[in-house]
Parts: structure tokens; C-alpha cells; sequence
């Protein structure tokens, strides 16, 4: 069974662009949350989406945005880009929320 | 408020003995508590969890952890370290709102 999937691997973009960051969830997975990991820093909770609801939202600004399709695949989208939104970005996907997550392997975004 | 704390952000070990990585919660109600482990550039991987039943909860790779009511702990275990556990380690706990709370992260390092 394939597991989470996130594309791109590596992202590089200049401040004030736009990145878009995707992520699949296991099959017959419902929920989709997302992480942000600076260098050397623990998780720090973005997003969770359930059933195509955002369902909860971490303490970020508005320009970090996201949607749940219909198939439960997700998108995060970060509007003008800053220097200290380089980190790694995580997605996980659970049965329904408060379930076990499973991880995928991360987009590494690096703004210059 | 809901919340777990990692005490220490880095265990050494010398390869084959005993390790502990300490974990503490705060929840209302009965806890759901996890551990994930990360190695360089990936995401992280499902461990362990309690959610009922046996204090003792066996996991992949060898560890077990440990649920204490009476300390609020679950500290992660393994009888004999190796070399190759040296990673990142996660705990984590469920919310009331259903949302997973990570630890900061404790770095273990397996000494040859």
C-alpha cells in the first residue's frame, strides 16, 4: 500500500513569490494536516483538514492557506514568500482526526 | 491546556546499552499518547501509541514505552541500543479538539 506522498521533493523560490506545495493522502484516509519543521526546531501545526473542511488551524498568518479535494489530496499554498519560511513541510494523513498519522517524506522550500 | 514536554533535547547512549527517552503530558481526560521517530531529511515514522489497556506498549524497531498515570510520563525504551537508532524522537498527545500535539523532539545519539 503506498504510503503518503508529497511533491515537490525540493522547492526553491525568492521572497515574495507564491509556493504551492501537494501532498496525497493513504488511500481511505479522510484527514490531512500539515507541519511546518524549521531547521533544528520541532513541528509546528498549519493545518488539518477533514472531509474537505478545514477543521483546524495553527497560529500562522493568512497567507498560509490550503484546500482538501474530493479525492482527499490536499494543497498548501504560501503567499509572499518571507526568508523564515524556509523549512521543511509536512504532510500526514490519518483515518479521521485524533487517529495515528503517517508522514511523508516532506518539501524542502527554501526562499532566497 | 493540552500539552507534552520532552525534557531533554539530546540523550547519548554507548551501543548496546539500555536507553530511555522521557516524555511528559498534560491532558484532560485519558490520554492518546504516541512516539515517532525522524531520521535526517525524512519524515517522521509511527513508533508507538497507548490508548488503552496494558501500561506496557511494544512498538516497532525494538522499543517499548511505558504509559505512568501517577507521573503523567511515557518514556520511550529500548533494552539494547544500536547504532542505527540515532534519530530524532517525537511524543506526542491527542487534544481535546482531536489535534495531535508534538513534543519539541529529543536527539538520540548511539555511541560506537
Amino acid at each position: 500500500e503506498a504510503g503518503v506522498t508529497q511533491s515537490p521533493t525540493h522547492l526553491i523560490k525568492t521572497r515574495g513569490q507564491q509556493a504551492t506545495l501537494r501532498c496525497s493522502p493513504i488511500s481511505g484516509h479522510t484527514s490531512v494536516y500539515w507541519y511546518q519543521q524549521a531547521l533544528g526546531l520541532g513541528l509546528q501545526f498549519l493545518l488539518w483538514y477533514d472531509e474537505g473542511e478545514e477543521r483546524n488551524r495553527g497560529n500562522f498568518p493568512p497567507r498560509f492557506s490550503g484546500r482538501q479535494f474530493p479525492n482527499y489530496s490536499s494543497e498548501l499554498n504560501v503567499n509572499a514568500l518571507e526568508l523564515e519560511d524556509s523549512a521543511l513541510y509536512l504532510c500526514a494523513s490519518s483515518l479521521g482526526g485524533g487517529d495515528t498519522q503517517y508522514f511523508g517524506p516532506g518539501t524542502r522550500l527554501t526562499v532566497l | 491546556a493540552q500539552s507534552v514536554a520532552q525534557p531533554e533535547d539530546q540523550v547519548n547512549v554507548a551501543e548496546g546499552n539500555p536507553l530511555t527517552v522521557k516524555c511528559t503530558y498534560s491532558v484532560s481526560g485519558n490520554p492518546y499518547l504516541f512516539w515517532y521517530v525522524q531520521y535526517p531529511n525524512r519524515g517522521l515514522q509511527f513508533l508507538l501509541k497507548y490508548i488503552t489497556g496494558d501500561n506496557l506498549v511494544k512498538g516497532s524497531y525494538g522499543f517499548e514505552a511505558e504509559f505512568n498515570k501517577s507521573q503523567t510520563s511515557f518514556h520511550l525504551k529500548k533494552p539494547s541500543a544500536l547504532v542505527s537508532d540515532s534519530a530524532l524522537y517525537f511524543c506526542a498527545v491527542r487534544d481535546r479538539d482531536d489535534k495531535i500535539i508534538f513534543g519539541k523532539g529529543t536527539r538520540l545519539h548511539i555511541l560506537p
